[in-house]
């Protein structure tokens, strides 16, 4: 199995900072990872997909990048409606498999 | 607009069966793979189970391996989940989603979940 390790666990960043999360495959995975956010109490929504495309619809201040096994997901400035929990996930093999997940709270 | 929506949730003993289901809308079913990912509460993500966008192709965690059974009604636009032998570490949000592709691959749209509870 593909183990995914995202960094950190959580992070609390000021409205407008830049946050950045980390994610780490176990073996080169291409570009096959999509980062999800969580807000409290609902469904994950899709974010980025293919490791750097954003979900049409969403703010372009988060972006994706990283092939391989090294991967980053940003949000360029902090808004209060970020505020959630962003999980990696690979699908280059089956079993599917999500990273530890990042909570990113307001400072 | 694309929509899932889960049933089927509730609480049930250990060792006992439970059915999921899913109603898709708003999208051709059939041509896409459908997944169920589960999470424990206070916990992460977890990938169930996947199925080809025809039936033809399913594939299933190790925690779950011959307990639970995915299908598809693609007349009905539904994904089911059977779940039986039922355990503590079972107990979860079970959301359905869609695969962006004709089998598996991420998830790109995600129903609102149903809770299930599994206790004596």
């Amino acid at each position: 199995d593909i183990q995914m390790t995202q960094s950190p666990s959580s992070l609390s960043a000021s409205i407008g900072d830049r946050v950045t999360i980390t994610c780490q495959a176990s073996q080169d995975i291409s570009n096959s990872l999509n980062w999800y956010q969580q807000r409290p109490g609902k469904a994950p929504r899709l974010v980025i997909y293919d490791a750097s495309n954003l979900e049409p619809g969403l703010a372009s201040r988060f972006s994706g990048s990283g092939s391989g096994t090294d991967f980053t997901f940003t949000i360029s400035s902090l808004q209060p409606e970020d505020i959630a929990t962003y999980y990696c996930q690979q699908y280059e093999n089956l079993p599917l498999t999500f990273g530890g997940g990042t909570k990113v709270e307001i400072k | 607009q694309v929509h899932l929506v889960e049933s089927g949730g509730g609480a049930v003993q250990p060792g006992r069966s439970l059915r999921l289901s899913c109603a898709a809308s708003g999208f051709t079913f059939s041509g896409y793979g459908m997944h169920w990912v589960r999470q424990a509460p206070g916990k992460g993500l977890e990938w169930v189970a996947v199925i080809s966008y025809d039936g033809s192709n399913k594939n299933y965690a190790d925690s779950v391996k011959g307990r639970f059974t995915i299908s598809r009604d693609n007349s009905k636009n539904t994904l089911d989940l059977q779940m039986s032998s039922l355990r503590g570490e079972d107990t979860a949000v079970y959301y359905c989603s869609r695969s962006a592709n004709y089998y598996y691959y991420g998830m790109d749209v995600w129903g609102q979940g149903t809770t299930v509870t599994v206790s004596s």
